[in-house]
């Protein structure tokens, strides 16, 4: 069975701190990680996966293995970076299995 | 190009109707998939498709769901003999190859269907 947890339904930052969106899993296999965004009154959309190692509108994650987590960091929170973000993981199939999301609210 | 499509937008039905949920897949994708969201929660799987037969359709709950793909284009979410449970947003998406294929693959998501059932 392969399981996601976001443990915080709402992170509250002010704008220039950093933040950092927790994310772990359960998978016996190698999964493939992913976070995805949906701003406001917008469709759910990629913002990074774990294999790209690239960074995104400032946010990287970092897949640790030994932690099992993925969690998603940015050194300096922006206004415009308040969205609801979900991490998401895909074991051996062509299915997505996702947390229950984190609400970021940056504040001025 | 134009992203996935969903329509209704919203849909209210009574309990005990039948309802189709419609999914327009950006044109040339092989992989659709559908997703429930239920308040509070993040989306869960239903059933995929990989061009007109349904590769896993472990996610449905029961048998009173029903999906259909018939041209390998537009999909269908059917659902019957509705109940208030029922109620949830209903996400589809595509893909250019099924996930699992390329390391760079992505699944685009349409806006949902909020399907609320009084």
């Amino acid at each position: 069975a392969q399981r996601v947890t976001q443990p915080e339904k709402l992170l509250s930052v002010f704008k220039g701190a950093p933040v950092e969106l927790k994310c772990n899993y359960s998978y016996s296999g190698s999964p493939e990680l992913f976070w995805y965004v949906q701003y406001s009154r917008q469709r759910l959309q990629l913002l990074l996966r774990h294999i790209s190692r690239e960074s995104i509108k400032g946010f990287t994650a970092d897949l640790n293995k030994g932690e099992t987590s993925f969690h998603l960091k940015k050194p300096f929170a922006q206004e415009e970076d308040s969205a609801m973000y979900y991490c998401a993981l895909r074991g051996g199939g062509n299915k997505l299995t996702f947390g229950t999301g984190t609400q970021l609210k940056v504040e001025l | 190009g134009a992203g996935v499509s969903q329509t209704p937008s919203n849909k209210v039905t009574e309990k005990g109707k039948y309802v189709e949920l419609r999914c327009d897949p950006i044109s040339g994708h092989t992989a659709l998939y559908w997703y429930r969201q239920s308040l509070g929660q993040g989306p869960e799987f239903l059933i995929y498709f990989q061009g007109t037969g349904a590769a896993d359709d472990s996610g449905l709950p029961n048998d009173r769901f029903f999906a259909v793909r018939p041209e390998g284009s537009v999909s269908t979410l059917k659902i019957q003999r509705t109940e208030r449970g029922d109620s949830a947003v209903y996400l589809c998406a595509s893909s250019k190859v099924p996930l699992g294929q390329g390391a760079g693959t992505e699944a685009f998501f349409g806006q949902g269907t909020r399907l609320t059932v009084v």
